[in-house]
């Protein structure tokens, strides 16, 4: 079983719609990152979070320690957020080395 | 413009021919770290270093070197690259450590025949 879990793996919707990505995780972890790629691109920190809650625009990042699991929602979402978001934790069981999940891949139709 | 900078963006090598992508930042980082993204496999960490003359091995080192002889400059060496090498190689900084926001390079395409 991968330490880092994302559900879903694919995620197509309309425009408009609202998104929401989890990932769970099985380590202790000090920290948490979302990470946006886009088809051909290169790697951009969406988030980083240890505790609670954190927005940014029409993105919206939250974490539960207790229950080891985090989402990432998107709000009125657009075609130009089409792209793979990954999860990663910078785990504290495995001497601050980071694990990755294996992405979700978002298509928003116009 | 505070950046990660890559080079080169794209490589073709062949089995045994050492060689060098290099990692550049700009914003006084201590924390430096190299993956690999491979399809069905996602992102692996391959070694990182909290400070200068400090690396510790990531997820997947074997094959690898790395060395941090000055802050800005984390160069992965590939003594002698295997075909298995092939994927995108990503640099990534962070002020102090791996528990901080992450900055990535635009990624190195590396094919090795």
């Amino acid at each position: 079983k991968n330490e880092v879990e994302q559900s879903p793996q694919n995620l197509t919707a309309q425009e408009g719609e609202f998104i929401t990505i989890n990932c769970s995780y099985s380590v202790g972890i000090s920290a948490l990152h979302w990470l946006q790629q886009h088809p051909g691109g290169g790697i951009v920190s969406l988030f980083m979070l240890s505790s609670g809650k954190k927005k940014h625009g029409r993105l919206i990042a939250t974490i539960n320690i207790q229950e080891k699991h985090s989402s990432l929602h998107i709000t009125a979402s657009h075609p130009r957020d089409s792209a793979v978001y990954i999860c990663a934790v910078t785990s504290l069981d495995r001497d601050d080395k980071i694990i990755f999940g294996k992405g979700t891949r978002l298509h928003i139709l116009p | 413009e505070a950046q990660v900078t890559q080079n080169p963006r794209y490589l073709i090598t062949v089995t045994g021919k050492k060689l060098t992508v290099t990692c550049s930042q700009n914003m006084n980082h201590e924390y430096m770290s190299w993956y690999r993204q491979d399809p069905g496999l996602g992102l692996r960490q391959i070694y990182y270093s909290m400070n200068v003359e400090v690396t510790d091995k990531g997820d997947v080192p074997e094959g690898y070197k790395v060395s941090r002889k000055e802050k800005r400059n984390f160069p992965l060496i590939l003594e002698s690259p295997s075909p298995n090498q092939t994927s995108l190689y990503f640099c990534a900084s962070s002020p102090w450590g791996a528990n901080e926001k992450l900055f990535f390079g635009s990624g190195t395409q590396l094919s090795v025949l």
